[in-house]
């Protein structure tokens, strides 16, 4: 089935841009979401449709998708940003909705 | 205001059965594809299984490992989704999230705050 890979952490300061790898063949012809999840707290969806934003998500977050690599970038990082983050996609191929293995992000 | 309710987790024995449910709110529950996602403890998140509206046809999918073990079922007129689980192993062990399909089907808009279900014996 298909795999995705994603950098195991981050660490970015604060005011400054991170940037959130996710890996997978020819990625760039699928639809990539991405969800924040901090401690204790069940997963948000920060971007969907490569690079659409929910209602309430902060103009910070974005994302792009191309070739084989989608990135999410978070600009002007605050402290509140400090989570894991996880890439997903629908596989048509194996009916499957497949999520990357997931970045921490650590604001130093 | 969308919400997702799980009940229904907790400990069971390897080999026993759990059924869990979500409640609804805040949105056309019976037009939206509704998934369950779950997490081991320290690990990342895994799709358990999927099921579309009823005019859809109101079938479902489920991840591979899990086919013939785990059941998904919706009754649109309680806006309750259900995830019958058999057999369970000690893997089994995690979080288990609900969610709602909205903007689009191939990703997950909303989750609950997700039910434990422990299995150990």
């Amino acid at each position: 089935s298909y795999v995705l890979t994603q950098p195991p952490s981050v660490s970015v300061a604060p005011g400054k841009t991170a940037r959130i790898t996710c890996g997978g063949i020819h990625i760039g012809s699928k639809n990539v979401h991405w969800y924040q999840q901090k401690p204790g707290q069940a997963p948000v969806l920060v971007i969907y449709y490569d690079g659409d934003r929910p209602s309430g998500i902060p103009e910070r977050f974005s994302g792009s998708n191309s070739g084989n690599t989608a990135t999410l970038t978070i600009s002007r990082v605050e402290a509140g940003d400090e989570a894991g983050y996880y890439c997903q996609v629908w596989d048509s191929s194996s009916v499957h909705y497949v999520f990357g293995p997931g970045t921490k992000v650590t604001v130093l | 205001e969308v919400q997702l309710v799980e009940s229904g987790g907790g400990l069971v024995k390897p080999g026993g059965s759990l059924r869990l449910s979500c409640a609804a709110s805040g949105f056309t529950f019976s037009n939206a594809w509704m998934s369950w996602v779950r997490q081991a403890p320290g690990k990342g998140l895994e799709w358990v299984g999927r099921v579309k509206i009823n005019t859809d046809g109101g079938t479902t999918d489920y991840a591979a490992p899990l086919k013939g073990r785990f059941t998904i079922s919706r009754d649109d007129s309680k806006n309750t989704l259900y995830l019958q689980m058999n057999s369970l192993k000690i893997d089994d062990t995690a979080v288990y999230y609900c969610t709602a399909l909205v903007a689009t089907v191939n990703g997950f808009d909303f989750w609950g705050q997700g039910t434990l279900v422990t299995v150990s014996s």
